[in-house]
């Protein structure tokens, strides 16, 4: 199975500052048809996780744009330019390129 | 807009078994695979098992032979059957559209204790 490691586990930060997640996966998740199903997820408290970037840097319908994702082969990085409020919650990655499919450990985001 | 609206969940004892369903909308649900993801208590995601549009099921190693997951396409709904249960399998159990999980339901609890 394709492990993916995140870090860090918890990311305490500045409103206004900005935060970077590293996602670092065991295998490469470039799949045959040339793409790389490397997506990142964010849970705030209490609710469902949503999707906020798919194939490593393409914006899902109403995220920010001060979110931003990147990286290629085995490490992506999750960025955003300056942390808001909303922004709490915690932060996964997850590969779609092979079964199973496979989650980051998580990161959790909080204003300091 | 795409809604997905589980149920199902419940407590049940170990070694029961239970049914969840999840019902779409507000797209092509035929055209789509679908999965369940599941969250224990104060813990991360988890993959469970997808049924694609082509009629392939993939399930996690710790369910296969005791979860089933089905789709009839004329309700618009996914099925996961969920037999053998552990006290492990406790968490919310979430539906996501495709097997990239593009969007999610409200989830529904599961709790499999005595």
């Amino acid at each position: 199975d394709v492990v993916l490691t995140q870090s860090p586990l918890s990311l305490p930060v500045t409103l206004g500052q900005p935060a970077s997640i590293s996602c670092r996966s065991s295998q490469s998740l470039v799949y045959s048809d040339g793409n790389t199903y490397l997506n990142w997820f964010q849970q705030r408290p209490g609710q469902s996780p949503r999707r906020l970037i798919y194939k490593v840097s393409n914006w899902d319908s109403g995220v920010p744009d001060r979110f931003s994702g990147s990286g290629s082969g085995t490490d992506f990085t999750l960025k955003i330019s300056r942390v808001e409020a909303e922004d709490v919650g915690v932060y996964y990655c997850m590969q779609g390129t092979h079964w199973p499919r496979t989650f980051g450990q998580g990161t959790r985001l909080e204003i300091k | 807009e795409v809604q997905l609206l589980e149920s199902g969940g419940g407590l049940v004892q170990p070694g029961g078994s239970l049914r969840l369903s999840c019902a779409a909308s507000g797209f092509t649900f035929s055209s789509y695979a679908m999965s369940w993801v599941r969250q224990a208590p104060g813990k991360g995601l988890e993959w469970v098992s997808s049924f694609t549009s082509g009629g392939n099921t993939y399930y996690t190693d710790s369910v296969k032979g005791r979860f089933s997951i089905s789709r009839d396409n004329s309700k618009d709904t996914v099925y996961l059957q969920m037999n053998s249960l552990r006290a492990e399998d406790t968490a919310v159990y979430y539906c996501a559209k495709t097997g990239q999980f593009d969007s999610w339901g409200q989830g529904t609890l599961v709790t499999v204790s005595s």
